[in-house]
């Protein structure tokens, strides 16, 4: 069945290690969102791409690196992960920006902790 | 003052109630409007969006008040499983902001027994 999927689902690691989260859509949509979420704030957009090989950044951000080589995956590399980024972390992906409705989908979720 | 804010709850309600939420938005360039639902440690769903009339699905019911920067969701005859976070989210005109949704923290529903 066709969708969004992330992994993997749950991550601990280590202050200063390199984490890549990933993020794989099935169809075909131009826009691909990271958010996280914690508690208090709801969900913040980290980066987010309007297509291949076009990506922006969000609200929060510093300490994240994305790219998109394909329309299908985003993936979202934590460089030299630090407590602060322990969260839950939300791909999400949209048809199409424009001025219509556009509601996005979002992945299962990553949990991820920095110890 | 953050760009959109809601009552984080909790509501707490018998089955069959009615309850309402509103949420308000600071930015007046918001384009579009929706409510997601979010059960516990799930991704965020999408429940509605809210278009300028209002608009009714079932037993819920979604206004938006542009004047006063505000959407409200009412929920009728509320059910054991309606239980979940609800998150008013807004995005701004795309060619500014990227179709960027932003979301409020959420107001938390308990419908109980």
């Amino acid at each position: 069945d066709a969708g969004i999927t992330q992994s993997p689902r749950y991550k601990i690691t280590e202050t200063g290690r390199q984490v890549t989260l990933m993020c794989h859509q099935t169809w075909s949509h131009s826009y691909m969102f990271w958010y996280r979420q914690d508690l208090g704030h709801g969900l913040r957009l980290i980066y987010y791409s309007a297509a291949a090989d076009i990506t922006d950044k969000g609200e929060v951000p510093d300490g994240y690196v994305v790219s998109r080589s394909k329309t299908e995956n985003f993936p979202l590399t934590l460089e030299s992960a630090t407590r602060s980024q322990t969260s839950v972390y939300f791909c999400a992906s949209s048809v199409g920006g424009g001025v219509s409705n556009q509601p996005q989908h979002f992945g299962d979720g990553t949990r991820l902790s920095i110890l | 003052r953050k760009e959109v804010e809601q009552d984080p709850g909790p509501f707490n309600v018998p089955e069959g109630a009615t309850v309402a939420f509103n949420c308000t938005y600071s930015n007046s360039a918001s384009q579009s409007f929706f409510w997601y639902r979010q059960d516990c440690r799930k991704e965020p769903k999408l429940l509605m969006s809210v278009y300028s009339s209002g608009n009714e699905d079932g037993r819920f019911t979604a206004q938006l008040n542009r004047a006063s920067q505000y959407i409200s969701l009412l929920i009728r005859d509320s059910k054991l499983s309606d239980s979940a976070t609800y998150l008013c989210v807004v995005t701004f005109h795309p060619m500014e902001y990227g179709n960027k949704l932003v979301f409020g923290a959420g107001t938390i529903l308990r419908v109980k027994s």
